[in-house]
């Protein structure tokens, strides 16, 4: 089973800053395989990035996604308060068909 | 527009089996282009995913789950349907269904998720 380890486990920035989470597998993995999701409090995690870098319908071009092989990377520039939440990033497998990582928080 | 609504018991006794139902409000579950899954998250924690099913009837089940888990579907009612049987207090958690398609492999449309406590 592949595990995914997400760093850093908290990020505090300020709106305006750059934010950049990583997400890494403990196996080499295709970037198709690869997702990012965004959960704000009581809220459903919402899909943001696909095959590692592909920006699903509606995201804002001010989140990325880029890497390869082993790390990958969402990059959030110019932070608006509305994106502090968890990120969670998620690999599409074999069994199970779907991990996720343990997430990072983004905070103020 | 797509909407999955979770339904079910808020509680539950250890021991018993928790019993959902997703209940789609558009379009049909049959739909060769989708996968409908059930993630849960535990208070506090990360998310994980259970299991997920296709129209065919395929269903896909995380390991660590899997011999207490069935996922079914009933295409004339719009619902999916999550057991889990056995549970205990590690199984509380706010549960959601998901769908996965439409050419992309990740779950896309998301329920409001509904919170099960385990306890006596």
């Amino acid at each position: 089973e592949i595990v995914l380890t997400q760093s850093p486990g908290t990020l505090s920035l300020s709106p305006g800053e750059r934010a950049t989470l990583s997400c890494r597998t403990s196996q080499s993995i295709s970037a198709s395989y690869l997702a990012w999701y965004q959960q704000k409090p009581g809220q459903a995690p919402r899909l943001l990035i696909y095959g590692a870098s592909s920006r699903a319908t509606g995201i804002p071009d001010r989140f990325s996604g880029t890497g390869s092989g082993t790390d990958f990377t969402l990059t959030i520039t110019r932070l608006e308060p509305e994106d502090f939440a968890v990120y969670y990033c998620l690999l599409y497998g074999d069994s199970p068909l779907y991990t996720f990582g343990q997430g990072t928080k983004l905070d103020i | 527009q797509l909407q999955l609504q979770e339904s079910g018991p808020g509680l539950v006794k250890p021991s018993e089996t928790l019993s959902l139902i997703c209940t789609v409000s558009d379009g049909s579950i049959s739909s060769s282009n989708y996968y409908w899954g059930w993630i849960r998250q535990p208070p506090g924690k990360g998310l994980e995913w259970i299991g997920s099913i296709y129209y065919g009837g395929s269903t896909y089940y995380n390991p660590s789950l899997k011999s207490r888990v069935t996922i079914s579907a009933e295409a004339s009612k719009k619902q999916v349907s999550l057991k889990l049987r056995s549970v205990t207090a590690a199984d509380t958690a706010i549960y959601y269904c998901a769908r996965q398609g439409g050419g992309i492999l990740f779950p896309l449309n998301w329920g409001q998720g509904t919170l099960v406590t385990v306890s006596s």
